[in-house]
């Protein structure tokens, strides 16, 4: 079980847009701006689509969002398209003895 | 830019270790946080440690305790992760990932992944 809760499986079609939930608790999510989220092809290494929360890193389209909201974070995408369709991960800082926690992850379907 | 080149594929049986490097290149060693991240097949990402090679300082996941070290040389700027008495379960590709390259505070950079089975 992981430490964070993702939704197993989100969808939408192109244009669309999607929200992935990220639950935490008051230790890790609500403790920390210092949430991430990333983006993972079959077979690829993730990439870093948000960090802190809710900044972009350089070159990742601005269809990605995040947003927290007490132990909650949150992936918004925006105009969906079909490269979008992958597995999305959340992370979270958890402070100086657990360090660092996943989410189970949220594979998207672009119908 | 930073890259991380990581060793390649390993086949080990059960309760024997693997060793799996993470060279780092384009930046500052020691500078770095490089942790360690797996995803056994279907699954998600699994944090299992981290080190600061300035610092010479390794963390680790509690579940991994007293089976992984995670080390770093940095005269070749690379970082080590080995994890002992290896089972079935521990079947997974194994990710470096730092922390912080780009002054992002999150895993900006990852190597390619190595794959480790553990089969008899």
């Amino acid at each position: 079980q992981s430490a964070l809760t993702q939704p197993a499986s989100v969808s939408g079609s192109p244009g669309q847009s999607i929200t992935i939930s990220c639950t935490g608790t008051s230790s890790d999510v609500g403790s920390y701006n210092l949430v991430s989220w990333y983006q993972q092809h079959p077979g690829k290494a993730p990439k870093l689509m948000i960090y802190e929360g809710s900044k972009r890193p350089s070159g990742v389209s601005n269809r990605f969002s995040g947003s927290k909201s007490g132990n909650t974070a949150s992936l918004t995408i925006s105009g969906l398209q079909a490269e979008d369709e992958a597995d999305y991960y959340c992370c979270s800082y958890a402070g100086s003895s657990t360090f660092e926690v996943f989410g189970g992850g949220t594979k998207l379907t672009v119908l | 830019q930073v890259q991380l080149v990581q060793s390649g594929a390993e086949v080990k049986k059960p309760g024997s270790s693997v060793k799996v490097s993470c060279k780092a290149s384009g930046g500052t060693f020691s500078s770095y946080t490089i942790s360690w991240v797996r995803q056994a097949p279907g699954q998600g990402l699994e944090w299992m440690g981290r080190i600061i090679p300035i610092l010479g300082i390794a963390n680790y996941a509690q579940k991994f305790q007293g089976r992984v070290t995670i080390t770093a040389d940095k005269s070749t700027s690379t970082a080590y992760m080995e994890l002992s008495s290896l089972r079935s379960e521990d079947t997974a590709v194994y990710y470096c990932a730092n922390y912080d390259s780009s002054g992002y505070q999150a895993f900006d950079i990852w190597g390619q992944g190595t794959m480790v089975t553990v089969s008899s």
